[in-house]
């Protein structure tokens, strides 16, 4: 139980186009969804929080009009990188955290399950 | 802010030989401290936590313990398996909301 998919999970582009990756908690919901970056050889880092049905919380230094989030679901979350540039070029993972009572074990509420990243490359 | 350093990789071991990774951090307040393990194509996954200073995680023969003094979270098992073979990450935060991860360290057993 407790997993988490991207899609996709890798992606190319040309330079000025948009590329929308979905989040989905498969078998649990997500009242918050966490967006992060990764850089090369470099730590995790968080964009933006999502809630189910309401704006998304952004990190200082993200642009919330280059990195759209949708929240429109309990189980689905949405990152669309808009105008892709060639510095966009990452490694974007998602994390879903269940909703109290539905992820099988009390002791697992609250925990973030995270999906298995998606490549964005950018031409 | 809070911030996590842990050590630089890759680590390459033998089967049965000791593993440590260490791992230290600053923060205001009082955080936990979390080691995620990621395995090849798969997403982060919790390995073990603390919530207070003195607690000691554990989980699948990996140890570590919440030291305050020292702002220290070393991970360690006595004797690694190639199963062990993934990327390790220190993270902290206040309970699991709003992460702060360390760079990763890629650790490969080999038989």
């Amino acid at each position: 139980g407790a997993v988490v998919s991207q899609h996709p999970s890798w992606v190319i582009c040309k330079s000025g186009t948009s590329v929308k990756i979905e989040c989905r908690s498969l078998d649990f919901q997500a009242t918050t969804m966490f967006w992060y970056r990764q850089f090369p050889k470099q730590s995790l880092m968080l964009m933006a929080t999502s809630n189910e049905g309401s704006k998304a919380t952004y990190e200082q230094g993200v642009e919330k009009d280059k990195f759209l989030i949708n929240h429109a679901s309990l189980t689905l979350s949405t990152l669309t990188v808009t105008s892709a540039h060639p510095e966009d070029s990452s490694f974007y993972i998602c994390s879903a955290r269940a909703l109290w009572g539905t992820s099988g074990s009390v002791g697992r509420v609250n925990e973030q399950f995270f999906g298995p990243g998606t490549r964005l490359t950018v031409l | 802010g809070n911030s996590v350093t842990q050590m630089e990789g890759p680590v390459t071991l033998s089967e049965e030989a000791f593993l440590t990774i260490n791992c230290t951090y600053t923060a205001t307040g009082y955080p936990s401290l979390f080691w995620y393990v990621q395995y090849p194509g798969e997403g982060l996954q919790l390995l073990l936590k603390a919530t207070k200073a003195d607690d000691k995680g554990s989980n699948k023969g990996f140890e570590a313990t919440y030291r305050k003094e020292t702002t220290s979270f070393h991970l360690e098992k006595g004797s690694v398996q190639v199963s062990d073979s993934a990327v390790y990450f220190c993270a902290l935060g206040p309970y699991d909301y709003k992460l702060s991860f360390g760079a990763g360290t890629t650790v490969t057993v080999r038989a």
